[in-house]
């Protein structure tokens, strides 16, 4: 079976450029949150979406936006990108189960903004 | 605010050595509490979890992990460490709602 998939693998912007990562989810998956993770850091939280709804959203500017398809699949929008935006974005996917959420993550796109 | 804290940033190990990581968060309500590992060049998964029940629970690779609610603590061990054990460790908690939050991660190095 396919993992959770992210494209690109990496790339490469300067600041002030706008920027799409693009997410699908194990199938049967309908929920895919999305995760900053800065270089000796654990991931922080930028958003979920469950049923093409956002469920919740971190403490992230309004630069960041995301969206869910109907084929659960995932974009996330880093508008204005700034040299702290650097980081690793990862992906996951879960079926939520009532509480119990486990997430299955993605490789991630390593973003380098100059 | 909901947190999780890792003890150790750096572990190095040998082969054969006894492992146990620590972990600890702070919220005062019911949790899932996870371990992820993350291989060189590999991406995050899954280790072990714990939802409710016994607070001894066993993952993959040998690995357990105790649930001591009145330490607030979800410590990782593992009697015997290989050179393939060999990554990154992150403790994280779920809360039950959206966000699942993570710990800062544990580098273990195994010495052969």
């Amino acid at each position: 079976d396919a993992g959770v998939t992210q494209s690109p693998t990496h790339l490469i912007k300067t600041r002030g450029q706008q920027v799409t990562l693009r997410c699908s989810p194990i199938s049967g998956h309908k929920s895919v949150s999305w995760y900053q993770q800065v270089l000796g850091q654990g991931p922080q939280f930028i958003f979920q979406y469950y049923e093409k709804e956002e469920r919740g959203r971190g403490n992230f500017p309004d630069r960041f936006s995301a969206r869910q398809f109907p084929n659960y699949s995932s974009e996330l929008n880093v508008n204005a990108l700034l040299l702290g935006d650097s980081a690793l974005y990862l992906c996951a996917s879960s079926f939520r189960q009532g509480d119990n959420e486990k997430l299955f993550f993605g490789s991630g796109t390593q973003l380098s903004v100059l | 605010a909901q947190s999780v804290s890792q003890h150790n940033h750096h572990v190095i190990l040998s082969e054969a050595a006894s492992l146990e990581l620590g972990c600890n968060y702070s919220y005062g309500g019911t949790v899932n509490l996870f371990w992820y590992v993350q291989y060189p060049g590999q991406h995050l998964q899954l280790l072990l979890k714990y939802f409710s029940g016994d607070p001894l629970v066993k993952g993959i690779k040998g690995f357990e992990a105790e649930f001591i609610k009145s330490k607030f603590s979800f410590n990782l061990r593992k009697p015997s460490v290989q050179w393939s054990d060999t990554a990154e460790y992150f403790c994280a908690v779920n809360t039950g709602g959206f966000k699942t939050i993570f710990g800062a991660g544990t580098r273990l190095f195994v010495k052969a």
